[in-house]
């Protein structure tokens, strides 16, 4: 158990919907990362918040939007969803903006657009 | 961020010491090279890292090449839970990692 919580864990909708999806990070962490996980594409890199701010911007196309709120969770928006936005969406959190480089994963949501 | 190159896929038999090696010619000198792993559509794991010295920890080694263009995961002892992609990346403080296809360990009974 890596301390990283995602909900929900498995989630269906279809295309043109809106969801967000969660995630709580280790207590004390300050960081959050989010990753997309599809068959043919490999851990993408999608966004990074640090202490509410954003730090780092990945592939992270313009129909989806993240933000970390106060008490530090986050969430991720996909809006207009796509047959392809179906993925695993991990999320990550650090100590620190920049620090050692170990992150600590959540177990993932999975997302299925029909 | 340096480019890595491995392997796609490697074979370990139960017990025997798995050896996955890292390419990273292209790495600069202040970027870690970092492991991590994914156990079937779990989330990924953090192993190791490093900068130029070997480390070792209680779930592997890692060997860095002087030259720093290439390094060695070292699992001990393989066990049939340790089946799994093992990503190598080299990263500066780890800011948005960049995991590429990474190797496919198998370990057989």
């Amino acid at each position: 158990d890596s301390g990283v919580t995602q909900t929900p864990k498995h989630l269906i909708t279809a295309t043109g919907q809106r969801v967000t999806l969660r995630c709580s990070p280790r207590s004390g962490d300050l960081s959050v990362y989010w990753y997309q996980q599809s068959l043919d594409q490999g851990l993408q890199f999608l966004i990074q918040y640090y202490n509410g701010e954003e730090r780092a911007k990945g592939n992270i196309l313009e129909r989806f939007s993240a933000q970390q709120f106060p008490d530090l969770h986050s969430e991720l928006n996909l809006s207009s969803l796509e047959l392809g936005d179906s993925a695993l969406y991990f999320c990550a959190s650090s100590v620190e903006a920049a620090d050692t480089g170990e992150l600590f994963f959540g177990e993932g949501s999975r997302l299925t657009v029909l | 961020d340096a480019k890595t190159t491995q392997p796609t896929s490697m074979d370990c038999a139960e017990g025997r010491a798995a050896n996955l090696p890292c390419n990273h010619s292209t790495i600069s000198g202040n970027e870690y090279v970092y492991w991590y792993r994914q156990i079937h559509s779990q989330g990924p794991q953090y192993i190791i890292h490093g900068l130029k010295n070997n480390e070792t920890n209680e779930m592997a080694s890692l060997i860095i090449t002087e030259d720093r263009k290439s390094s060695t995961l070292i699992l001990p002892h393989a066990t049939l839970r340790d089946t799994a992609v093992y990503y190598c990346i080299a990263d500066n403080y780890g800011q948005n990692f960049v995991f590429g296809p990474g190797t496919r360990l198998s370990v057989l009974p």
